[in-house]
């Protein structure tokens, strides 16, 4: 089992749809949690940090389930600029971040 | 405020020839610094990491290396290229808070 899985996607919706993105992940001694995003041959950016409270950030709302080992993204009112590849990623040991392979995300007019 | 450069963009070696990708981080003194590879389509694949100068850590056994010569540089090498070095190369580096910052990365083609 990966230690990070996400959806693989593609996710191809129309501007003003809702989307979400699911992620689990198997070390249950992680800590740090977030999502990452990354446009077509760029490197990674934060996208936002992931509180076991769950935190929004505008239109952008993570969850975290730490019963269940799982991590989700839900994008409200989506727009086009908003297509690019989603990553999870979770703290493996004390230094350094496992990532998920992505979630492929268009947007669609 | 904190910046990290790497260098060259784009790279095109042919097998067989050294390698050396070079990254430095301004505005921050003992970050921890990262080297991850990501091959077409996949994840991001974690090759070295450092908490400190000379401290190197690998976490996949192949043909680079990493060197930590100063407080705020990381050096990837290799000696000899093999084709499935081919991919995105990308620096990081964190002050052991919220996540990483990347690098730009190096775009590399072994032919």
């Amino acid at each position: 089992r990966k230690e990070v899985e996400q959806d693989p996607g593609p996710f191809n919706v129309p501007e003003g749809a809702t989307v979400a993105f699911n992620c689990t992940y198997s070390n249950s001694a992680s800590q740090s949690f977030f999502w990452y995003r990354q446009d077509c041959r760029k490197e990674p950016k934060l996208l936002m940090s992931v509180y076991s409270s769950g935190n929004e950030d505008g239109r952008f709302t993570a969850q975290l389930n730490r019963a269940s080992q799982y991590i989700s993204l839900l994008i409200r009112d989506s727009k086009l600029s908003d297509s690019a590849t989603y990553l999870c990623v979770v703290n493996a040991k004390q230094f350094y971040m496992r990532f998920g392979a992505g979630t492929r995300l268009t947007v669609k007019p | 405020s904190q910046t990290i450069h790497q260098w060259p963009a784009t790279l095109v070696q042919p097998v067989g020839s050294p390698l050396s990708l070079e990254c430095t981080v301004e505005g921050t003194s003992n970050p921890n610094l990262y080297w991850y590879r990501q091959a077409a389509g996949r994840g991001l694949q974690l090759l070295f990491y450092s908490v400190g100068i000379g401290q190197i850590s690998s976490e996949v056994p192949q043909n680079l290396s990493a060197s930590r010569p100063q407080d705020r540089q990381f050096i990837l090498s290799s000696k000899k290229l093999l084709l499935s070095d081919s991919g995105f190369y990308l620096c990081a580096w964190s002050g052991g808070g919220d996540g990483y910052t990347f690098g730009s990365g190096t775009r590399l083609t072994v032919v």
